[in-house]
């Protein structure tokens, strides 16, 4: 299965823009791009969710190009609760069903 | 809503133990996911059921793993015999599945496993 790939982490300062990128080059057709953040001993939570283009909800945006083989997660003006471990997950093709796969994660530091 | 449940938080067994994981999803959805999570490998998707039926166990690492979804509310995980590599995080989620796997999905606060 190809590799879903992230950058191994990246360093910010409060109040600014940060984008993150995942590379899925073996993405499914059909499937959703799925963002979440991690917090250490817990459960990942949801961020966003695209198929194509932009979608924007009140915490992230989110960019696909066209050929989906990638994306980039948006967080604006970040803030010190925001240092977390940010995963994207994907549907690669694997025959009857598709195989989800999470990226391999990038842990954010915000720093005042 | 309670969030999904998992049960124990943390397990502490010895090599050669059977060890039960267990799960209840969010009242609703339909589908079920089991992940594990350790450092070297990163998240991994151990199985998933959409309404009940296994639909992928591909990530089950061998036979010492089962899993059961005997109705829409519990699930779990099974490992038997347990040995020190299977010592990692397991998250369960759901999820409305709407059509897709990947799906928005709801996690779990993981059980953490010691296998000595």
């Amino acid at each position: 299965l190809a590799k879903t790939t992230q950058p191994i982490s990246m360093d910010s300062y409060e109040g600014q823009e940060v984008n993150i990128t995942c590379s899925h080059n073996n993405i499914a057709t059909n499937d959703y791009i799925t963002w979440y953040q991690q917090f250490p001993s817990q459960g990942p939570r949801f961020i966003i969710q695209g198929y194509k283009t932009k979608v924007t909800n009140e915490v992230a945006s989110l960019f696909i190009p066209a050929d989906r083989k990638s994306s980039t997660l948006s967080l604006p003006r970040v803030s010190l609760s925001d240092t977390a471990v940010y995963y994207c997950l994907v549907g690669v093709n694997g025959g009857a069903t598709n195989k989800l796969i999470f990226g391999t994660g990038t842990l954010l530091a915000v720093q005042p | 809503d309670a969030g999904v449940i998992q049960s124990p938080r943390h397990e502490v067994t010895e090599m050669g133990q059977e060890v039960t994981l267990r799960c209840k999803p969010i009242s609703g959805h339909n589908s079920l996911f089991w992940y594990r999570q350790t450092m070297m490998r990163g998240l991994e998707l151990l199985i998933y059921f959409n309404n009940n039926v296994p639909i992928d166990d591909s990530g089950m690492p061998e036979d010492r793993f089962s899993a059961k979804m005997p109705n829409a509310s519990f699930s779990t995980l099974k490992i038997q015999p347990s040995e020190p590599r299977d010592s990692a995080v397991y998250f369960c989620a759901s999820t409305d599945f709407g059509g897709s796997p990947s799906y928005e999905q709801y996690f779990g606060p993981g059980t953490r496993l010691t296998v000595t």
